[in-house]
């Protein structure tokens, strides 16, 4: 399988669950990005990974914990959701995350897990 | 951070050019002008981005301003697998890879 793939693609919880999104990457890229995408609001940049290394954490609320044990691998950890996290998260990698400057390494999105929390 | 300013839709018809259009009035000498898409059901992909020149790849050219107040997306033969929702971001240099995205264009492209 080539790109970035997300499991599952859709995703019913209550309230009180605790679940886990994961995805994946086949590309060899070294940083990964967790994305929200609610219905009326624009696409939130959550989390990021370079090198398996938190780099950046959007003020995310404790309730989204994310997991990167390798470079392919990218989880967000799910426990005591509100109704109003119910949205795509989407996940992204690149082949690093650059410092700045003129360089830029074009993200690749995988398809997204739509999250419904009842 | 600068913000770009993007209708919220636009129709084309089938085998025309499209011009979508993305204003960055308050765009910094250092920022760049990056466009995705997405399509239906998927996430978003890149298209394309500048600097300062027009910039031409296999999907589509990217128009500058001379001022970089402005600039526009040409597609120069619109398809229906071409109708998503086309995001404008303009990117500090010094930001690396972080994208904020807005609203965003929804292209809609008729038969």
């Amino acid at each position: 399988e080539t790109g970035v793939t997300q499991t599952p693609r859709h995703l019913v919880m209550g309230m009180t669950n605790k679940k886990s999104l994961k995805c994946e990457q086949h590309l060899g890229h070294n940083a990964m990005y967790w994305y929200k995408q609610s219905a009326k609001k624009p696409l939130e940049l959550m989390f990021v990974y370079n090198f398996k290394e938190q780099t950046e954490n959007n003020s995310v609320p404790s309730r989204f914990s994310p997991e990167c044990p390798n470079s392919s691998h990218l989880f967000l950890h799910l426990h005591t959701l509100q109704p109003e996290d119910s949205a795509l998260y989407l996940c992204a990698s690149s082949p690093l995350m650059t410092s700045g400057g003129s360089s830029y390494n074009e993200q690749f999105f995988g398809p997204g897990t739509r999250l419904t929390v009842l | 951070d600068a913000k770009t300013t993007q209708p919220n839709s636009m129709e084309s018809n089938e085998e025309e050019p499209v011009h979508l259009p993305c204003n960055h009035s308050t765009i910094s000498g250092t920022d760049y002008i990056h466009w995705y898409r997405q399509l239906p059901s998927q996430g978003p992909e890149y298209v394309i981005h500048g600097l300062t020149s027009n910039v031409n790849n296999r999907m589509a050219s990217l128009a500058i301003a001379e001022d970089r107040k402005s600039s526009t997306l040409i597609l120069h033969r619109a398809t229906l697998r071409d109708a998503a929702v086309y995001y404008c971001i303009l990117r500090e240099r010094n930001a690396g890879n972080m994208l904020t995205f807005g609203g965003g264009t929804r292209l809609m492209v008729k038969p």
